[in-house]
């Protein structure tokens, strides 16, 4: 198994270009989410998904769109990036499993620059 | 909302000794909390979890941590570090939201020293 996987690994871009990251798992898991790390600051929550179809807004949504139209994968899209997007991000997933400890699992993370 | 403190930004410590890190958390419901590690340019792998039962909790790599409800701690600790155990510390709460969110604290950076 290969885990959670994140394309691409890093990426420069230029202030007002968009682009698309994508997560993708092989774990079946049902709940997948996105966040960013900046230093002194831990993780926040950006976007998250209960299910194929479904998403729904974290801590700092603001300037991210999604989409999860397949249950293995979850794209985060930058619309028009700004330098504050300047941050390494990460995919995670975890099972719905009622009895389970809910381990979320994370990928090696995209770093992304926005100059 | 729920939220978690680490109190220490740094912590360098010399190879064999002991070391603990600090999670303070606040929470009005029952929480899942949790260690997570980050080794250099790497992604998060967990360290250790507290569900219910024991409040003394096992990890991997040595590493323990101590729920204290009264205190609303989470303390992490090894007795005797090594310097593969440099890397970046995350406390986290699992929120009481049904995604089953979590909610990280700010890390510590753990520096282990020959």
């Amino acid at each position: 198994n290969a885990g959670v996987t994140q394309t691409p690994k890093f990426r420069v871009l230029k202030t007002g270009q968009s682009m698309t990251l994508l997560c993708a798992q092989d774990m079946n898991h049902e709940y997948m989410y996105w966040y960013r790390q900046d230093p002194g600051m831990g993780l926040r929550l950006i976007h998250y998904s209960v299910g194929e179809g479904t998403t729904a807004k974290g801590e700092v949504p603001d300037g991210y769109n999604v989409s999860r139209l397949k249950k293995q994968n979850f794209l985060l899209g930058l619309e028009s990036a700004a330098p504050s997007q300047t941050s390494v991000y990460f995919c995670a997933s975890t099972t719905a499993t009622a009895n389970s400890y809910n381990e979320q699992f994370f990928g090696p993370g995209t770093r992304l620059t926005v100059l | 909302a729920q939220s978690v403190t680490q109190l220490d930004s740094q912590v360098p410590v010399f190879e064999e000794a002991p070391v603990e890190l600090r999670c303070n958390y606040s929470s009005s419901v029952s929480v899942y909390l949790f260690w997570y590690v980050q080794y250099p340019n790497q992604g998060l792998q967990l360290l250790l979890k507290y569900l219910s039962g024991s409040t003394l909790v096992k990890g991997i790599n040595g590493f323990e941590a101590e729920f204290n409800k009264s205190q609303t701690s989470f303390h992490l600790r090894k007795p005797s570090v090594h310097i593969s155990d440099t890397a970046e510390y995350f406390c986290a709460v699992r929120s009481s939201g049904s995604a089953r969110q979590l909610t990280f604290g700010s890390g510590t950076q753990l520096t282990v020293l020959p």
